[in-house]
């Protein structure tokens, strides 16, 4: 696709569920980054992969955050034994490299809603 | 550790007029990149403009320029001609430099109300 596409749009689980969100990038996209975006908050660094390797997760706050890109394109996030507070959203981006001057371009973000 | 402060949590603007959103960064590194996103309620995150450490000249994309002051560590975005649709959250965000990751460090945002 021409854009970031991550699915679903919305998700609502309940305290102790897991969870899986989705992120499809641009076609071609070497860097994959995800971000999770508190309510009224700038988005916080989750991970990152160059291809099909985790190169950075030290951004996910606990062992029960997990993401995978197993053939170096699509990424999935999972969340085990959700929490309240993994109540936010959850923005994936793709870069064409990791040039310090290439953008990244950001899918519209899964909001999830743990009751 | 870097760090991104936009101090201005909301601004409103006549439409029409010109607006500038603050930024200010603090990295103790000399080679960095400098991004301006905007956030509409829709939730997507728009990429604006970039401006990097070493670049002579401050950035300008259509009505999007950067105010780009390195001595003082501050990046502000200037719109110009203000729109309706310019209404949104803006982030000012750095690439964390000589990093493998290159994620970016984003500020608190600043919400942005444009009047008719």
């Amino acid at each position: 696709g021409a854009g970031v596409s991550q699915s679903p749009r919305y998700k609502v689980a309940k305290r102790g569920q897991d969870v899986a969100l989705r992120c499809d990038p641009i076609s071609g996209h070497v860097s994959l980054f995800w971000y999770q975006q508190a309510l009224g908050q700038g988005p916080e660094f989750l991970t990152y992969f160059q291809n099909e390797a985790q190169l950075d997760k030290s951004g996910l706050p606990s062992d029960r955050f997990f993401a995978e890109r197993p053939e170096g394109s699509v990424s999935t996030l999972k969340i085990q034994r959700t929490q309240q507070e993994d109540s936010a959203v959850y923005l994936c981006a793709s870069s064409s490299g990791t040039e310090s001057n290439q953008p990244q371009h950001f899918g519209d973000g899964t909001r999830l809603s743990i009751l | 550790a870097q760090k991104i402060t936009q101090t201005q949590p909301g601004m409103f603007v006549q439409e029409k007029e010109a607006v500038t959103l603050d930024c200010t960064y603090d990295t103790s590194d000399p080679s960095y990149g400098l991004f301006w996103y905007k956030q509409p309620s829709s939730g997507e995150m728009i990429f604006l403009i970039y401006q990097g450490s070493y670049d002579q000249q401050n950035a300008t994309e259509g009505r999007y320029s950067l105010n780009f002051q390195k001595a003082r560590k501050s990046a502000n975005l200037v719109i110009s001609a203000s729109q309706l649709g310019d209404s949104a959250m803006y982030f000012c965000a750095m690439r964390e430099p000589n990093g493998n990751t290159g994620k970016l460090i984003f500020g608190q945002g600043t919400t942005l109300q444009v009047k008719p």
